[in-house]
């Protein structure tokens, strides 16, 4: 059963730091990993897609790995701003060739000005 | 191009009522997506559309949920009736296979 783990689960930073977000999942055997946003009260904004084949992706400021080896991702926020402030959630397939997601619990993200 | 779109976006019902969520994804995408999150967990899966056919509707709670999609374009969610778990908040996604999910903005649930 696929299980997907983010660390940490809140982090609070100043502006203008660089930070890391952490998501791992325990099957392997994935076809890619999604990374979404969620400001409160809103829907979820994809952010970025990596597919199994793939070791990153980058969009601006953002850029997120994988090593589906260890079953890891890691999303990287350059320069951060308060406007980044939101929870980022990690989703990958339940199993297999299965197209539900399964998404952690997500990292809670402010940045304060 | 527009989005996946829900409605209502809120909804507050009485238990042993029943409400009915609509989804319109995005054109041309024939996977459609049911997701939930309830109070402090994440997300999880509920049923997935291909077309108008379902394809996996292994997380749909119990038979107080049915979730349709007539001619393969939007689909709904109805409860019936509802209960004071089923409160949380109601998402919609769709995809063309194996690439990116498109989320809606949710329908938030209360049942008091």
């Amino acid at each position: 059963k696929q299980e997907v783990t983010q660390i940490p689960a809140a982090l609070s930073v100043p502006e203008g730091e660089n930070l890391v977000l952490n998501c791992s999942f325990t099957d392997s055997a994935i076809y890619n990993l999604q990374w979404f946003r969620q400001d409160p009260g809103k829907g979820l904004t994809s952010l970025l897609l990596i597919q199994s084949s793939q070791r990153e992706q980058t969009s601006g400021r953002l850029n997120a790995s994988l090593d589906k080896s260890s079953g890891r991702s890691t999303l990287y926020i350059a320069a951060s701003q308060p406007g980044d402030s939101a929870t980022y959630l990690c989703a990958v397939p339940s199993q297999g060739g299965s197209e539900k997601l399964v998404f952690g619990k997500g990292t809670k993200l402010t940045v304060n000005p | 191009e527009a989005g996946v779109t829900q409605f209502p976006s809120h909804s507050v019902i009485e238990k042993g009522q029943t409400v009915t969520l609509r989804c319109d994804p995005i054109s041309g995408h024939d996977n459609l997506y049911w997701y939930r999150r309830v109070m402090g967990k994440e997300i999880k899966f509920l049923l997935h559309f291909v077309k108008e056919s379902k394809q996996d509707e292994s997380g749909m709670p119990n038979n107080r949920f049915l979730a349709e999609r007539t001619g393969g374009t939007y689909s709904t969610l109805k409860v019936q009736p509802a209960e004071l778990e089923d409160s949380g908040v109601y998402f919609c996604a769709s995809s063309q296979s194996r690439v990116e999910a498109f989320f809606g903005q949710g329908t938030r649930l209360t049942v008091v």
